[in-house]
């Protein structure tokens, strides 16, 4: 199975800030890798698919890019909204589907 | 917009089988793939499975021989049922429709999530 390593695991910043979170995965997936919000208790939200497409009704802010091996997510200006875990997940080989660690994103 | 909703027992005993029910609302559960996946505490995202609305199924190598899921399509309904559970299947499970704008790749509903320990 794909090993998909995020980094950090966790991250502390402040309201504005400019974060970025890195998956790579353990071999190359191509761009078939999406990033999910999850908060506790609420339903997780798809934010970004096929590495770089943003999905209908997520704000601008947040951008994903990479391909093969390495993959990021940016969430140029951080809002209050914004502080969750996320999560990286691919698709390439399968199955099964597999998931990253997660990266918990903290107020600081 | 759609939504799901799982339900079932919140504690199962060791060795009992664990049965998760998930109901789709505000949209039609036909033509679709349905997934399982769940979070052990402190821990990251495990995909379980998924199934088709005609049955056709998919599970993760490492719980397969467990693992049985099904559909009702009448009930807008899917099932998980997983035996001969330990304390290590204790995890908040969630089920998801797989996205078909993707090919099916990614998940873009899921449900709130349903805790579900495994303890005597």
């Amino acid at each position: 199975a794909i090993q998909l390593t995020q980094s950090p695991s966790s991250l502390s910043a402040s309201v504005g800030d400019r974060i970025t979170i890195t998956c790579r995965a353990s071999q190359g997936i191509g761009t078939s890798l999406a990033w999910y919000q999850l908060k506790p208790g609420k339903a997780p939200k798809l934010l970004i698919y096929d590495a770089s497409t943003l999905e209908s009704g997520v704000p601008s802010g947040f951008s994903g890019s990479g391909s093969g091996t390495v993959f990021t997510l940016t969430i140029s200006s951080l809002r209050p909204d914004d502080f969750a875990t996320y999560y990286c997940q691919q698709f390439n080989t399968y199955p099964p589907i597999t998931f990253g660690q997660g990266t918990r994103l903290e107020m600081k | 917009q759609v939504q799901l909703q799982e339900s079932g027992p919140g504690l199962v005993e060791p060795s009992e089988t664990l049965s998760l029910t998930c109901t789709v609302s505000d949209g039609s559960i036909s033509d679709y793939y349905w997934s399982w996946i769940r979070q052990p505490a402190g821990k990251g995202l495990e995909w379980i499975g998924r199934i088709y609305t005609t049955g056709s199924t998919n599970y993760n190598p490492s719980l397969k021989s467990r693992l049985t899921m099904s559909v009702d399509t009448s009930k807008n309904q899917f099932s998980l049922n997983l035996s001969s559970v330990t304390a290590a299947d204790t995890a908040i499970y969630y089920c998801a429709r797989g996205a078909r704008s993707s090919g099916w790749k990614y998940f873009d509903y899921w449900g709130q999530g349903s805790l579900v320990t495994v303890s005597s």
